[in-house]
């Protein structure tokens, strides 16, 4: 079964540190490949997507991701991290059937300290 | 960039009453979309998908009777919670897809249910 995997539950870091979260996600074919991000108590807001073409794609707010087939994943960065970013951050995929679910990964919760 | 507008973004609500909440693409057309529920500190589970003018298909688990979805038109789709117990209390979610296949989200409505 498709399924997404954000390994980290949640992840510190100091002000003006890189900052790099992980997804990896089971499927059988190229998926199309989201990171969205969550402030409490909000909806989500788009960071970036992957759908084909360069495997290093820019987001909003100064984050990219780069997909890597070989390793089935779609890490997000960003090389300097602002108090601002601390929230919530969901990887995603959505199924390439007829369905075209959006489905999530369980999320990393991202503190930042000052 | 397209908007999805969500109403109420609050609601509380007495045992046993129902609450209807309405998921709206302010400038573009959705034939799909999609209704999440989110547990504190967790991630978005979906519930069902809402195509205009069918039924909706809902997730294993998720009970039809008790959460009600209307797509009537390509622009709106309600999702009725009947009969609400303090268990339904939770963050609802919508989103809706463009002709693209890009996801927009709603800001939530959080239901407590007393």
């Amino acid at each position: 079964a498709q399924s997404v995997t954000q390994p980290d539950i949640h992840i510190t870091v100091s002000e003006g540190a890189s900052l790099e979260l992980r997804c990896n996600y089971s499927y059988g074919a190229t998926p199309y490949l989201f990171w969205y991000v969550q402030s409490p108590g909000q909806g989500l807001q788009l960071l970036l997507k992957y759908f084909s073409g360069d495997t290093l794609v820019q987001g909003i707010k100064g984050f990219e991701a780069e997909f890597k087939r070989s390793q089935s994943s779609f890490n997000l960065r960003k090389p300097s991290v602002h108090w601002s970013d601390a929230a919530e951050y969901f990887c995603a995929v959505v199924l390439m059937d007829s369905s075209y679910k959006l489905i999530f990964g369980s999320g990393t919760r991202l503190l930042v300290r000052p | 960039g397209a908007v999805v507008s969500q109403h109420p973004s609050w609601v509380i609500c007495k045992s046993g009453t129902s609450v209807k909440i309405e998921c709206r693409s302010l400038d573009f057309q959705a034939t799909t979309m999609f209704w999440y529920r989110q547990f504190p500190k967790q991630s978005l589970m979906l519930m069902a998908t809402s195509n205009e003018g069918s039924k909706a298909t809902y997730e294993q688990g998720v009970e039809k009777d008790k959460f009600l979805i209307n797509h009537a038109s390509l622009t709106l789709s309600t999702l009725t919670v009947t009969s609400a117990h303090p268990e339904d209390s939770s963050f609802y979610i919508c989103s809706a897809r463009n002709t693209g296949g890009e996801a927009f989200f709603g800001q939530g409505t959080r239901l407590t249910v007393v």
